[in-house]
């Protein structure tokens, strides 16, 4: 199976901070690389598709970049209602992984 | 719009099976796969599996191999997970999510409880 690793596990940020996140794989997996952001006691949510590709109604100040093994996404300016986990998952195999979460919290 | 909806909460004692199910709506069920994910509590997001409505065809997490069935009924658009060979590590809320290569819309949760 192929493998995701994400760092920090955690970070404390400020409102109007730019916020980075990496993802990395065990293998290469082209640009089959999600993002989704879960909320305490909610469902996660779909972002990032495809490595780059904003999902419909995301606001732009999410964004996504990479291939093969390494990833990013960047959040340009932190807002409230950002406070959440977020993940990565590759979809490069029929059998999908994700990676260990980040979790990003008020400084 | 687009909607799954799972069944609702479980308790099971250690060596019962649960099953699971999720409603779809707002789209052509046989159209997009059916992923299975579970979260422990204060844990991460752990992928199961997949079945494909149209062809019945499913893939799973090494880890579930032999204890996890994933099934649906056409007729009704519904999915369904059965997980067998329940122990206490298996409490968690399970989430179905609609998909291939990217999960686009997600069940609300059901939390499954094992204990004795």
């Amino acid at each position: 199976d192929i493998q995701m690793t994400q760092s920090p596990s955690s970070l404390s940020a400020s409102v109007g901070d730019r916020v980075t996140i990496t993802c990395r794989a065990s293998q290469s997996i082209s640009s089959y690389l999600n993002w989704y952001q879960q909320k305490p006691g909610k469902a996660p949510k779909l972002l990032i598709y495809a490595a780059s590709s904003l999902q419909s109604g995301v606001p732009s100040r999410f964004s996504g970049s990479g291939s093969g093994t390494d990833f990013t996404l960047t959040i340009s300016s932190l807002q409230p209602e950002d406070f959440a986990t977020y993940y990565c998952q590759q979809s490069y195999s029929t059998l999908g992984t994700f990676g260990p979460g980040t979790k990003v919290d008020i400084k | 719009q687009v909607q799954l909806v799972q069944s609702g909460a479980e308790v099971k004692k250690p060596g019962a099976s649960v099953k699971v199910s999720c409603k779809a709506s707002g789209y052509t069920f046989t159209s997009y796969d059916i992923n299975w994910v579970r979260q422990a509590t204060g844990q991460g997001l752990e992928w199961m599996g997949w079945m494909n409505p149209n062809s019945g065809n499913t893939g799973y997490a090494q880890k579930f191999q032999g204890r996890v069935t994933m099934t649906r009924n056409t007729s009704i658009s519904t999915a369904y997970m059965e997980l067998s060979s329940l122990r206490s590590e298996d409490t968690a809320v399970y989430y179905c999510a609609r998909g291939t290569t990217l999960l686009d819309y997600w069940g609300q949760g059901t939390l499954v409880t094992v204990s004795s």
